[in-house]
């Protein structure tokens, strides 16, 4: 009964490449976070959706297109992987109203 | 706008140890406070919070203490054990947005 999953959880792939990633939480939360977390483990937010719609978009490369199908699933999808887009991916979610955050398991993303 | 300022680590320390993690912040208006865990290989975990000036906010034998004057909510455990080697992030989060501002994380490595 995992409250926030992600696939995959290792992603190992080449510059140039397209991936994506997907989150899942079964908590009925109606807003959803990608973080970029550094080798230094600094958490970057990178997007938020609201009940599918998209609210918080911070300064990232649009390589990067989140797309949330319904309020329980946010992907992230990256094209021309970068050898500088290597780093630990977290999904997040919340509910509406509140502050505490749900993580996922993370993903982390290796582009050789 | 706000932020929040943590100490840097690694924090190294022996086994039973008191430990003392610092975090400050600066906030336009009342923010709640939190301290958040990150297990190796884990996602984020809510570790405690504070909501209000003066509040407590405790959980596995972690205390934190919602200071307004010093603008300050400390981490604090008495006898660290080696399963408290993680990173741990401090917190805000403003109630007109329910968003949160992170620190940087301080990574803790306990010595037995």
């Amino acid at each position: 009964d995992t409250a926030v999953s992600q696939t995959p959880k290792y992603l190992v792939t080449q510059m140039g490449n397209d991936k994506s990633i997907k989150c899942e939480q079964n908590l009925g939360h109606d807003t959803m976070y990608w973080y970029k977390q550094d080798s230094k483990k600094f958490l970057k937010i990178m997007f938020s959706y609201n009940n599918k719609e998209l609210i918080i978009n911070e300064t990232v490369p649009n390589r990067f297109s989140p797309k949330s199908p319904d309020k329980a699933h946010l992907n992230l999808h990256i094209n021309s992987l970068e050898l500088g887009d290597s780093a630990v991916y977290f999904c997040a979610s919340r509910q509406t109203g509140t502050s505490e955050q749900y993580f996922g398991p993370g993903t982390r993303l290796t582009v050789t | 706008g706000d932020s929040v300022t943590q100490m840097e680590g690694p924090v190294t320390l022996s086994e039973e140890a008191f430990l003392t993690i610092n975090c400050t912040y600066t906030a336009t208006g009342y923010p709640s406070l939190f301290w958040y865990v990150q297990y190796p290989g884990e996602g984020l975990q809510l570790l405690l919070k504070a909501t209000k000036a003066d509040d407590k906010g405790s959980n596995k034998g972690f205390e934190a203490t919602y200071r307004k004057e010093t603008t300050s909510f400390h981490l604090e455990k008495g006898s660290v054990q080696v399963s408290d080697s993680a990173v741990y992030f401090c917190a805000l989060s403003e109630d007109s947005n329910y968003q949160l501002i992170w620190g940087a994380g301080t990574k803790l490595i306990i010595k037995p």
